[in-house]
């Protein structure tokens, strides 16, 4: 159990849609990273957040955004959702550092019909 | 464009048999992880390694940095059904790497049958 939760487990959306992902990082970790996983792939790296400051990006379009709250927790936004989005989304807290040890979360299934 | 090969891509095995697991790149890497992921769920970090030349034990599983910081390998002896899974090695970049990037293998989906 690694304490990182995420929200809501699985989705159904529509081509052009928006979607919100949540995730509570855990306890003392004071970053967030993001993650999209397409399926038989490893994750690939969309942004982390630390201190409600995005930190760093991977090469994800400007439709996909984030925030970071004051608690830590985060969101995941993806706007004009195309079919190719489809995914497992996945959220990793840390306490940063050079190591970077990630802690995931169980992840978030989008489906874009 | 930094990365990390993973091979093999799949593996299937009896019960009883040892299995090892390469992860390669041409980069440098401050850290890598080892994670294993079940189907449906996120990945489960089974160990960090640091060190160049480093090796760590976990039960049945063996884990190597290479000197160079470049590969790193797991080894698991005796494999039992409960090993079934997914197993992804990341690396934290050196250099050049979008902060806060850990760049993912593929994953070897290993199959242990009774």
């Amino acid at each position: 159990e690694t304490g990182v939760t995420q929200s809501p487990t699985h989705l159904i959306k529509t081509r052009g849609q928006q979607v919100t992902l949540r995730c509570s990082s855990q306890s003392g970790h004071n970053t967030v990273s993001w993650y999209q996983q397409a399926l038989g792939q490893g994750p690939q790296f969309i942004f982390q957040y630390y201190r409600e400051e995005e930190n760093g990006r991977g090469n994800f379009p400007p439709r996909f955004s984030g925030l970071q709250f004051p608690n830590y927790s985060s969101e995941l936004n993806v706007n004009a959702l195309e079919l190719d989005d489809s995914a497992l989304y996945l959220c990793a807290s840390s306490l940063g550092g050079a190591e970077n040890i990630q802690y995931f979360g169980a992840g978030t299934r989008l489906s874009v019909l | 464009t930094q990365l990390l090969e993973q091979s093999p891509q799949f593996l299937s095995i009896q019960e009883g048999e040892n299995l090892t697991v390469y992860c390669n790149s041409s980069s440098v890497f401050s850290s890598l992880q080892w994670y294993r992921q079940e189907p449906g769920e996120g990945p489960v970090l089974l160990v960090t390694v640091v060190t160049g030349g480093e090796v760590k034990k976990l039960k049945r599983l063996t884990f190597q940095f290479g000197d160079a910081r470049k590969d790193s390998s797991l080894h698991i002896t005796a494999a039992q059904t409960g090993d079934t899974g997914l197993y992804l090695c990341a690396g934290a970049p050196v250099l050049g790497g979008s902060q806060g990037n850990l760049i993912f293998g593929k994953g070897t989906k290993l199959s242990v049958k009774p």
